[in-house]
């Protein structure tokens, strides 16, 4: 079965920038999403088809998709961006998730 | 603002089926494009997806747990459902319902705990 692989955690002080990667086989074939967890409350979409932004996300939140790796880029980095993110690609219709990466401002 | 709320029971005992329900409101569960979707979450653990379905009742399943999910929709209560039988300790989780607009879930319920008692 498919597989998305996220690093477990990242840290970055406040104002950085945090970059969180996602690796799969063949990753550039698919669109990519990624979904931020705040501990207690559902996921939420910050990224959809590798570099959209929903409404309502600042512009802080970016992402791409590049060489077998798919990345959400954070700029000035604030301390209500501590969260859980997930990465998430559909593959022959089949829902996959990365295993989550926990990102910590500090 | 559409937004998506489980139901069901918070406690089911071991061996028996997990039945829950997601209620669509705001916006029309009837959409070509659009599929419902359930994703669980085990504690301290990531997300898991479980399926798909569309109003039209075409489901997708995930290999891993495809034999013991069923799905359906019901669209003139703008729900849809999901039950899963044969329940182990294992499948204690939040379990989410979520919207699935092409390639991405853009709206998902609040998650509700299920857990299975031996």
């Amino acid at each position: 079965s498919y597989e998305l692989t996220q690093p477990p955690s990242v840290s970055v002080s406040p104002g950085q920038t945090a970059r969180i990667t996602c690796s799969g086989d063949e990753l550039g074939e698919y669109y990519a999403s990624w979904y931020q967890q705040v501990a207690g409350q559902s996921p939420l979409l910050v990224i959809y088809q590798d570099k959209k932004r929903p409404s309502g996300i600042p512009a802080r939140f970016s992402g791409s998709n590049s060489g077998g790796t798919v990345t959400l880029t954070i700029s000035a980095t604030q301390t209500m961006d501590e969260a859980v993110y997930y990465c998430q690609v559909w593959v022959n219709k089949s829902g996959v998730f990365g295993g989550g990466t926990k990102l910590t401002v500090l | 603002q559409l937004q998506l709320q489980e139901s069901g029971p918070g406690l089911v005992k071991a061996s028996e089926t997990l039945s829950l329900t997601c209620t669509v409101s705001g916006g029309a569960l009837v959409s070509t494009v659009h599929f419902w979707a359930w994703i669980r979450q085990s504690p301290g653990k990531g997300l898991e997806w479980i399926g798909s379905i569309h109003y039209t009742g075409r489901t997708y399943v995930n290999t891993a747990l495809e034999s013991r999910v069923t799905m359906s929709v019901d669209t003139s209560n703008s729900q849809f459902s999901l039950n899963l039988k044969s329940v182990t300790a294992a499948d204690t989780a939040v379990y989410y319902c979520a919207k699935k607009d092409v390639s991405w879930l853009d709206h998902w319920g609040q998650g509700i705990l299920v857990a299975v008692s031996s």
